[in-house]
């Protein structure tokens, strides 16, 4: 398809099960991000990426959580010993270029992770 | 820093009125603004967005946004609401220089009735 295509859409762990979540972007955008909805809450920030540089981490709330982009394309999000606060919808985005030069992001519809 | 607040997190309407949906920015300096709609289930959707062209945003299925400097503002105006603008709302904000990323508000549920 033409989108930002997430996979899988939704995700049930047990407590301690490690997930990983895959973000297929747009073909040809640069930069990609990752953001992480909570229950009745705005998207919040978790990483970006240029091409396959993790240019900011800076949102990530742990160190159990690792994101990963090695040939500029396709990205997966990675959660260690999943805990039930990391209940929520992770969304990815892609965008042609930088947001500071006009460009749109487009998101995917989301992985919804519930972990029991 | 910057960051947006949305007044009000829920919004009721009748059909056929006026929707308004109130976002305000801060931002150390000038910022790109936008705004996001997300049906059950669904992703963001784009609904319109400045990037310091015209003040006056028109975007798509009607909605239209005026950014006011003086006041900080960027609030989202529909003339007549439908039902299938029920909906979840998003303002969001990014510097328009350098790297940058949005940031979001926490969001106004539209419920539109008959």
């Amino acid at each position: 398809g033409a989108g930002v295509s997430q996979s899988p859409r939704y995700k049930v762990a047990k407590r301690g099960q490690d997930v990983a979540l895959r973000c297929d972007p747009i073909s040809g955008h640069v930069s990609l991000f990752w953001y992480q909805q909570a229950l009745g809450q705005g998207p919040e920030f978790l990483t970006y990426f240029q091409n396959e540089a993790q240019l900011d981490k800076s949102g990530l709330p742990s160190d159990r959580f690792f994101a990963e982009r090695p040939e500029g394309s396709v990205s997966t999000l990675k959660i260690q010993r999943t805990q039930q606060e990391d209940s929520a919808v992770y969304l990815c985005a892609s965008s042609l270029g930088s947001l500071s030069t006009g460009n749109t992001i487009y998101f995917g519809e989301g992985s919804w992770l519930t972990v029991v | 820093a910057q960051s947006v607040t949305q007044l009000g997190s829920h919004v009721s309407v009748s059909e056929g009125a006026l929707v308004l949906l109130r976002c305000n920015y801060s931002s150390s300096v000038p910022p790109y603004l936008f705004w996001y709609v997300q049906y059950p289930n669904q992703g963001l959707q784009l609904l319109l967005k400045y990037t310091s062209a015209a003040t006056l945003v028109k975007g798509i299925n009607g909605f239209e946004a005026e950014f006011k400097k003086s006041e900080t503002s960027f609030h989202l105006t529909k003339p007549s609401a439908h039902m299938s603008d029920a909906a979840e709302y998003f303002c969001a904000v990014s510097p328009n220089s350098g790297y940058s990323t949005l940031t979001f508000g926490k969001g106004t549920m539209l419920l539109v009735s008959p």
